[in-house]
């Protein structure tokens, strides 16, 4: 069945520091990626898709590549904020009528 | 432009009470879903409706039930609460089947 591996967190980073969080899929036919990030205490707010392959999703400053060669939708920022500390989670969609499925999260926190 | 809304915010339980779970949005979506989420586990598919009127089951449907009251509105009921079920309760909603999903706060659920 579908799937979506994230690498484990929890990231710690300086401020200014680039991040990688990456995130691979086992899927059937042709998904649409997407990454998600909670804030504590809050729900998940959408940052970013891709709905076919080589197409870049990006969203303040975050970015990342759909490649389906390597079965990969790995996300970038090149300078991270405190403000950027939260739980980011990749997702597939291949379903027609919806159905997300989540990687497990990978937890970032960015140090002053 | 309230977009999803749960309510209750926090709840706490006894094994065996009941409850429901209300979630309405304003953005006219046609799909609904509702979520758990549990630590290192990501998001997990409770059930989903695609339109006004359907409702199936998603990966966890076990102990729940689920009403489409219109098109607004997906509530989710426990009809006899296990400790389980303690977890962190997201609805979502999409306006087509393959776009992404914009969700609620989340309720938190307690069950002693």
């Amino acid at each position: 069945g579908d799937s979506v591996t994230q690498m484990e967190g929890p990231v710690t980073l300086s401020e200014e520091a680039f991040l990688t969080i990456n995130c691979t899929y086992t899927a059937t036919g042709y998904p649409s990626l997407f990454w998600y990030v909670q804030y504590p205490g809050e729900g998940l707010q959408l940052l970013l898709k891709a709905t076919k392959a080589d197409d870049k999703g990006s969203n303040k400053g975050f970015e990342a590549t759909y490649r389906k060669e390597t079965t990969s939708f790995h996300l970038e920022k090149g300078s991270v904020q405190v403000s950027d500390s939260a739980v980011y989670f990749c997702a597939l969609l291949t379903d027609s009528w919806g159905k997300l499925q989540f990687g497990a999260g990978t937890q970032v926190v960015v140090t002053p | 432009n309230a977009g999803v809304t749960q309510t209750p915010k926090f709840q706490v339980l006894k094994t065996g009470q009941s409850m429901t779970l209300q979630c309405a949005q304003d953005m006219n979506h046609n799909s609904m879903y509702w979520y758990r989420q549990d630590p290192g586990m990501g998001l997990r598919l409770i059930y989903y409706s695609a339109s006004e009127g359907t409702t199936d089951k998603g990966e966890v449907p076990n102990g729940y039930n689920v009403s489409r009251l219109n098109k607004r509105e997906f509530s989710l009921r426990l009809e006899s609460a296990a400790p389980s079920q303690t977890s962190v309760y997201f609805c979502a909603s999409s306006a087509a089947e393959r776009g992404a999903q914009y969700f609620g706060p989340g309720t938190r659920l307690t069950v002693l």
